[in-house]
């Protein structure tokens, strides 16, 4: 799987939106980017995955560049239960997903 | 509800002692995992399984050892033989291994201190 690059944490004012960067420049064709949160101590939470077009669900949109070499989850009304360590994962193999550090974002009110 | 459950939250056990994680689900899942997450990492993954009486090792599955007599049943046993045993186990699902959109679904994790 190609590997991922996340600032270790950001800020964001509660009721803004939060935009979560993620490089992965050795992205292959037919590798997904996956994002993932975890609250502390809980299990991990699945919020979205897209190949190459824009995708948007009840919990977050992503977007992917054109030349697919990073993306951006965004949290359109951020709020303090949102506070979470944020996992993007690029993948195509089956078996298991390959969590990084992630970002810490820290949504203050 | 379907889910994934866990048991316990909280484990405690002395050194030498072998002891057994709980992971069951309700999903219809054909695939199922186990990670191990130590404080400020990722997680790693240890061993999974894409069917029942089949599961393969992950990255640490040295100490460990798994069975997959049910679908909806993945019990992790932490042997002796595991130098550095607490941590935070998670157990995840996916519902078909193999394809590229898999998605795994998370439980909420077992947190097993050795004393």
């Amino acid at each position: 799987d190609a590997k991922t690059t996340q600032p270790p944490s950001m800020d964001c004012a509660e009721g803004r939106a939060a935009n979560l960067p993620c490089n992965h420049s050795t992205i292959s064709g037919n590798e997904y980017v996956y994002w993932y949160r975890q609250i502390h101590s809980q299990g991990p939470q699945y919020i979205i995955h897209g190949l190459k077009n824009n995708e948007t669900n009840e919990m977050a949109s992503l977007i992917i560049t054109e030349d697919r070499k990073s993306s951006t989850l965004i949290l359109p009304h951020a709020t303090l239960r949102d506070t979470a360590v944020y996992y993007c994962i690029v993948r195509v193999e089956v078996g298991a997903l390959n969590f990084g550090k992630g970002t810490s974002l820290l949504v203050t009110p | 509800d379907g889910g994934i459950t866990q048991s316990p939250k909280y484990l405690f056990r002395k050194e030498g002692q072998n002891v057994t994680l709980s992971c069951e689900q309700n999903l219809n899942h054909d695939a199922m995992y186990w990670y191990r997450q130590d404080p400020g990492q990722g997680l790693r993954l240890i061993y999974y399984s894409q069917i029942v009486n089949d599961f393969q090792k992950g990255d640490i599955a040295e100490g460990y050892s798994v069975s997959r007599e049910k679908k909806e049943s993945f019990p992790l046993t932490v042997t002796s033989a595991q130098k550095n045993p607490t941590a935070f186990y998670l157990c995840a699902s996916s519902p078909i291994p193999g394809q590229f959109t898999d998605t795994q679904y998370f439980g909420p994790g077992t947190r097993l201190t050795v004393l």
